[in-house]
């Protein structure tokens, strides 16, 4: 069974980097049908995807994002990690990180089919 | 950017009623939408896959329809259980993701 847990810190400075690990267990992180995502979701709000990563180091982020956002990959500790630069307020909100599996057929990644548990972060003075 | 536009945004219902959601795309988007469960608390679930396959696991009362534009999830009977809020998700502006508003349901 996949799991994927988050860790960080809970609490972060405004104009500071937010910084959250994913560690898979139960699956390799470096198989091919799989990329790995964040997604957030504010306080009492919907859900936004972030971006995600590929084993092999290629990413793509949420142009709304794109210019904050650095996901990385450690295939030896089976890990993936999100930075958030220049974090505001409006970052506050449970962090998520989740599996996207390759469809049978088209071979798009289409779905989140494993979840973290989430974490909130909130930044704060 | 593709959006998702759900309703309602909430609704009540008794345990045992037919619950319908729906999702609203801005554009074609064939059958590339997904469905999601996420209880008070909790990481959201996959329930449904393109449209309308049901993800393993998943009891049979859930069922989703639609494609193109206009997309319904279905539960056949409410359960106490299925309090929760219900998210649709597309997946043809790849790679590029974005979900509905939400779907808020509570037992009346």
């Amino acid at each position: 069974q996949v799991q994927l847990q988050e860790s960080g810190p809970g609490l972060v400075k405004p104009s500071q980097t937010l910084s959250l690990t994913c560690t898979v267990s139960g699956g390799s992180i470096s198989s091919g049908d799989y990329y790995w995502s964040w997604i957030r979701q504010p306080p009492g709000k919907g859900l936004e995807w972030i971006g995600y990563i590929y084993y092999s180091g290629s990413t793509y982020y949420n142009p709304s994002l794109k210019s904050r956002v650095t996901i990385s990959v450690d295939t030896s500790k089976n890990q993936f990690s999100l930075k958030l630069s220049s974090v505001t307020a409006a970052d506050t909100a449970v962090y998520y990180c989740a599996r996207n599996r390759r469809h049978d057929s088209s071979g798009y990644y289409y779905a989140f089919d494993y979840w973290g548990q989430g974490t909130l972060v909130t930044v704060s003075s | 950017d593709i959006q998702m536009t759900q309703s309602p945004s909430s609704l009540s219902a008794s345990v045992g009623d037919r619950v319908t959601i729906t999702c609203q795309a801005s554009q074609d988007i064939s059958n590339y939408l997904n469905w999601y469960q996420q209880k008070p608390g909790k990481a959201p679930k996959l329930l449904i896959y393109d449209a309308s396959n049901l993800e393993t696991g998943v009891p049979s009362r859930f069922s989703g329809s639609g494609s193109g534009t206009d997309f319904t999830f279905t539960i056949s009977s409410l359960q106490p259980e299925d309090i929760a809020t219900y998210y649709c998700q597309q997946y043809d502006n790849l790679p590029l993701y974005t979900f509905g508003q939400g779907t808020k349901l509570e037992i009346k």
